[in-house]
């Protein structure tokens, strides 16, 4: 298993601004992602978190509106810029240690802009 | 055409109802699946994986059929704390970027 802190755990923030969610983990693993949930729906995947290197985007999100960073096997952090209400979401943490196993997610980040 | 599709439900059923739920995924390459659980509020967390031969844990069977692309979770004897939302999951060809399916909505009453 894996044990993932992420914070914060909510905040309101006001369109225009950034924020920035942050994911640890208790020991390294392989692979780091970030999800979006947004209200009602099921986990779309932002991008794949790689260390040392940028972050590969899924179709329809772009480093400018969610830049990432992975300093190290056990951390990394998410931004989401320029806020509008539409940004109003969960942002989940994922970590896989091995292939084709399971994923851990940390406790989620629930995001509402004003 | 969505890589996961599920029946988004909601499905609500009786106490000790069976009740099963469906999942289709498009890429055939697709190498490990695996059924998760989302309460209202928090994050997912693993059910059960799916193998070709089939898996059974408790009053939870998956089952796997490669050739229809086709997976399927059933719950016996339903009991209200199953009541969640039940995630339908296919881990690329890489093994390790898992897509999710919309999620099946369960209510079971008492």
């Amino acid at each position: 298993s894996a044990v993932i802190s992420q914070k914060p755990s909510r905040d309101i923030c006001q369109r225009g601004t950034s924020l920035t969610i942050q994911c640890q983990v208790d020991s390294q693993v392989t692979m780091m992602f970030w999800y979006r949930q947004q209200p009602g729906q099921s986990l779309t995947l932002i991008a794949t978190a790689n260390q040392g290197s940028e972050a590969t985007y899924e179709s329809g999100f772009v480093i400018d509106k969610f830049p990432i960073s992975r300093p190290n096997l056990t951390f990394s952090t998410l931004t989401v810029s320029n806020l509008s209400p539409e940004d109003s979401s969960i942002y989940l943490c994922s970590v896989g240690r091995s292939p084709n196993t399971e994923a851990f997610f940390g406790q989620g980040t629930r995001l509402t802009v004003v | 055409r969505k890589e996961v599709e599920q029946d988004p439900g909601p499905f609500n059923v009786p106490e000790g109802a069976t009740v099963a739920f469906n999942c289709t995924y498009s890429n055939s390459a697709s190498q490990s699946f695996f059924w998760y659980r989302q309460d209202c509020r928090k994050e997912p967390k693993l059910l059960m994986s799916v193998y070709s031969s089939g898996n059974e844990d408790g009053r939870f069977t998956a089952q796997l059929n490669r050739a229809s692309q086709y997976i399927s979770l059933l719950i016996r004897d339903s009991k209200l704390s199953d009541s969640a939302t039940y995630l339908c999951a296919v881990n690329d060809t890489g093994g390790f970027k898992t897509i999710f399916g919309a999620g099946t909505r369960l209510f079971v009453k008492a």
